[in-house]
């Protein structure tokens, strides 16, 4: 496609539920980023991947977060047990080149933790 | 490391004045610097973008951002605004396998 694609817009979860947000990078594009805007701060840089691999993690939780990027299917990141603080707008974005010239950015999923 | 510093987390201009809305970088490499605007519940689009060449950057929507190295600056501008530009504006730095933002300044137009 022409655009990120972020599912689901808005997502509720209570607390200690998981959450799994999907994001699907531009078609040829081979990079994927996942941030977390959280309020008006700073947008935290959490992991990248070139195609299905691991580029650069080391914005990630160690625990309960983590994501992939298979072939052929969307890109996703997945919360365990979900706390209040993991509430946020998680942006995705896909770039065509290593040094993330241009990003492009997807509308983000908006997790509310309740 | 490289990181971002938008001064003034709110900026208020009348319709028709210039809007000036800053941004210093910190980089130990040549920065790639970038402006996006995000407006309320939409994702990021990008309004300009500085890698090498012309240090003076035109974007969309009559944006600009002119690069100076000497004070490690690259402010956006606009001559004119329009209520339509109310919105986030978020200033960021590349390097290859990161990409920062800065806290963000919001811009509100009265008419």
């Amino acid at each position: 496609g022409e655009e990120v694609a972020q599912t689901p817009k808005h997502l509720v979860r209570g607390e200690g539920q998981k959450a799994k947000l999907y994001c699907a990078p531009i078609k040829g594009h081979s990079y994927v980023f996942w941030y977390q805007q959280v309020l008006k701060n700073e947008f935290k840089f959490l992991i990248s991947f070139q195609n299905e691999n691991v580029f650069d993690e080391t914005g990630m939780p160690k625990e309960r977060f983590s994501a992939k990027c298979l072939p052929n299917s969307p890109c996703s990141l997945e919360i365990q047990a979900t706390k209040l603080e993991d509430s946020a707008v998680y942006f995705c974005a896909s770039s065509q080149q290593q040094g993330n010239e241009k990003l492009f950015f997807g509308s983000g999923t908006q997790l509310s933790v309740l | 490391a490289q990181s971002v510093t938008q001064l003034g987390s709110h900026v208020s201009v009348s319709e028709g004045a210039l809007v000036l809305l800053r941004c210093n970088y910190s980089s130990s490499v040549p920065p790639y610097l970038f402006w996006y605007v995000q407006y309320p519940n939409q994702g990021l689009q990008l309004l300009l973008k500085y890698t090498t060449g012309a240090t003076l950057v035109k974007g969309i929507n009559g944006f600009e951002a002119e690069f100076k190295k000497s004070e490690t600056s690259f402010h956006l501008t606009k001559p004119s605004a329009h209520m339509s530009d109310a919105a986030e504006y978020f200033c960021a730095v590349s390097s290859p396998r990161d990409m920062r933002f800065g806290a963000g300044t919001r811009l509100t137009v009265k008419p």
